[in-house]
């Protein structure tokens, strides 16, 4: 077990282009989570699923972005046409259950230029 | 889920214990408290969760009033490498976190 990945770690790109990042959660946690974190704040909850169902959305999560799961392991969150104001942390957690821990990745940080 | 409430910033002394406080006076019977920490550039690590009763693992200590509108977390003797942001956390286990900013805590020499 080596606990939540997310790739690329970081990432630099011009404004309009499209963006895709991925998370590999731990092996056989069903609930997996995006959250966004600008500096000096907090994260913010963006989305999750569980399993392949995405059961919740943010309405930080505008029509550019879109997120799957489809095979109920990995994830990948895409933002298209980014903007100056998309950049941030985006951050990916996993978790077994309902009632249990629910652990971070290390981060994919996105630059916008 | 319910909101919480914690200073912004607190100091403290290498060795010394930390004392980091939390309200969430809105917290529903059913709602757990978690405490994450976060260190520059990466990602939220879980630290310690409760529900009513006091717990300690070998990270941190934390105190839940009997109202349960409050909870302190302790790191009995802190050191340089506890420097970070805390986040105090309550939610059901059922979906997201909501984090507010937490508290910046620099232990110093």
């Amino acid at each position: 077990d080596t606990g939540v990945s997310q790739n690329p770690r970081h990432k630099i790109t011009k404004r309009g282009q499209n963006v895709t990042f991925r998370c590999d959660p731990i092996s056989e946690h069903n609930r997996l989570y995006w959250y966004r974190q600008t500096l000096g704040q907090g994260p913010e909850f963006l989305t999750y699923f569980q399993n392949e169902a995405q059961l919740e959305k943010s309405r930080l999560l505008s029509d550019r972005f879109s997120a799957e799961r489809p095979k109920g392991s990995f994830s990948t969150l895409e933002i298209q046409r980014t903007e100056q104001g998309d950049s941030a942390m985006y951050l990916c957690a996993s978790r077994s259950g309902a009632r249990e821990t629910q652990y971070f990745g290390p981060g994919t940080r996105l630059l916008v230029l | 889920d319910a909101k919480t409430t914690q200073p912004p910033s607190m100091d403290c002394a290498e060795g010394r214990a930390a004392n980091l406080p939390c309200n969430h006076s809105t917290i529903s019977g059913n709602e757990y408290v978690y405490w994450y920490r976060q260190i520059h550039s990466q990602g939220p690590q879980y630290i310690i969760h409760g529900l009513k009763n006091n717990e300690t693992n070998e990270m941190a200590s934390l105190i839940i009033t009997e109202d349960r509108k409050s909870s302190t977390l302790i790191l009995p003797h802190a050191t340089l490498r506890d420097t970070a942001v805390y986040y105090c956390i309550v939610n059901t286990n059922a979906g997201k976190s909501t984090f507010g900013d937490g508290t910046t805590l620099t232990v110093k020499p």
